[in-house]
């Protein structure tokens, strides 16, 4: 079955400071991969996602890349704000006839201290 | 800016009665999921629908749980009779989509609590 795995947490980091949130995934076929943000008392939001291998999501100076050799998703920021504070989810659907049914990853969870 | 609603918010009730939770999907999306969401167990997918036909509820306990969609603007979680172990926060989410392009729109939840 699929399957996402992502880096135990919680991770804690100063403001301006490098994130990478690892991801990593099993699936049949060729899915498509999201990360989705929770913010604390709110629902999930999608952040960025890539659809096939070689994309690269981006959104909010988030990045991530498709790297299907690897089955990696890795979330990266350059400069991380305490305004990214929140659960960090990866997650996959894998299309066909799964009409957008989506695996999660269990969340990591990032503070940022200023 | 269109956006999944969920009705109520927070949710205390005694164990034994029956709970219901409403949602109110983006209008046009034709795929509704409900997630169930706790410390331990993260994040857990319990039925999701098609164009308001039931496509899987595997994730749903069958004895006590019940999800519905009597038209298109409305599906609802009911849970009768509720448990403590069913204190969770509850998610609502609508998509719309095809294929490989699918994306899956979150409402705000409702936390329940029972004790």
């Amino acid at each position: 079955g699929n399957s996402v795995t992502q880096m135990e947490g919680p991770v804690t980091l100063s403001e301006e400071a490098f994130l990478t949130i690892n991801c990593t995934y099993t699936a049949t076929g060729y899915p498509s991969l999201f990360w989705y943000v929770q913010y604390p008392g709110e629902g999930l939001q999608l952040l960025l996602k890539a659809t096939k291998a070689d994309d690269k999501g981006s959104n909010k100076g988030f990045e991530a890349t498709y790297r299907k050799e690897t089955t990696s998703f890795h979330l990266e920021k350059g400069s991380v704000q305490v305004s990214d504070s929140a659960v960090y989810f990866c997650a996959l659907t894998a299309g066909g006839t799964s009409y957008g049914k989506l695996t999660f990853g269990q969340g990591t969870i990032l503070t940022v201290h200023p | 800016d269109a956006r999944v609603t969920q009705t109520p918010r927070h949710k205390v009730t005694e164990m034994g009665q029956e709970v219901t939770m409403r949602c109110q999907p983006i209008l046009g999306h034709n795929t509704v999921f409900w997630y169930r969401q706790t410390m331990m167990q993260g994040l857990e997918l319990l039925a999701y629908f098609r164009n308001r036909a039931p496509l899987d509820d595997s994730g749903m306990p069958k004895d006590r749980f019940s999800a519905e969609m009597p038209d298109a603007t409305l599906a609802t979680l009911k849970i009768q009779p509720s448990e403590p172990r069913d204190s969770a926060v509850y998610f609502c989410a609508s998509g719309e989509g095809q294929g490989q392009s699918y994306e899956q729109y979150f409402g705000p939840g409702t936390r329940l609590t029972v004790t």
